[in-house]
């Protein structure tokens, strides 16, 4: 079974400019998470998809930051306009079931910001 | 605020003896722990878990302790391989006061196996 998969690896960006990263879960895994981890800093939960439903979005930094399941299969995480701040790697995750459950991680993305 | 705190950014362990990584929290309502680890331009892989009705879990090698009263969890590993050398990150979550589902991590411990 093909485990949590993200795109792209990598992503160097100006900044000001837009970056859409991607995240498909496991399939059949209906919670889908986004974590950040910038430089030096733990890993910070951003935001929880349930099925195509935001379940909690309390850890999004700004505005400037739109997640997207459309159809609560895989999901976009934009980045319009991007910062130097906005600088790390993005993990994305996913459960089965909520609760006392594993959250299964992707690879994740590193984006840089020039 | 932290409130996961691992305090050992690094540790060094022979090969075949045990390793000990420690971690701290400080939110009462965290009844879910998990231990994941890290390689360099990796995802974190889970390990193990425990939730605060237990206080001991075993998988194999790997063996995490709960002390609530401490609000302590440490993750035993023994014998120690050089294929564990890694970050490890303690990991907690709010299951039964109905919060949030996002996990809170520490900042990790490196651990290095030395032949």
């Amino acid at each position: 079974e093909a485990g949590v998969t993200q795109f792209p690896s990598h992503s160097v960006i100006e900044k000001g400019q837009t970056v859409t990263l991607r995240c498909d879960p496991i399939s059949g895994h209906d919670n889908l998470y986004w974590y950040r981890r910038v430089m030096g800093k733990e890993i910070k939960f951003l935001l929880h998809f349930v099925k195509e439903s935001k379940q909690d979005e309390s850890g999004m930094p700004n505005n400037r930051f739109l997640a997207e399941r459309t159809g609560g299969t895989y999901s976009t995480l934009k980045v319009q306009p991007a910062e130097l701040e906005d600088s790390g790697v993005y993990f994305c995750a996913s459960s089965q079931y909520r609760g006392y459950t594993t959250q299964y991680f992707g690879p994740g993305t590193r984006l840089l910001v020039l | 605020d932290q409130q996961v705190k691992q305090n050992s950014p690094s540790l060094s362990v022979q090969e075949g003896r045990i390793s000990i990584l420690n971690c701290d929290y400080t939110n009462s309502m965290f009844d879910y722990f998990l231990w994941y680890k890290k390689y360099p331009a990796e995802g974190p892989t889970f390990l193990i878990s425990i939730s605060s009705i237990k206080d001991k879990n075993e998988d194999g090698r790997f063996t995490v302790f709960l002390n609530k009263s401490a609000k302590h969890l440490s993750l035993h590993i023994v014998p120690s391989q050089p294929g564990d050398s890694a970050v490890y990150f303690c990991a907690a979550i709010p299951i039964s006061g109905g919060g949030a589902d996002g996990l809170t991590f520490g900042k990790g411990t490196h651990l290095i196996i030395q032949p």
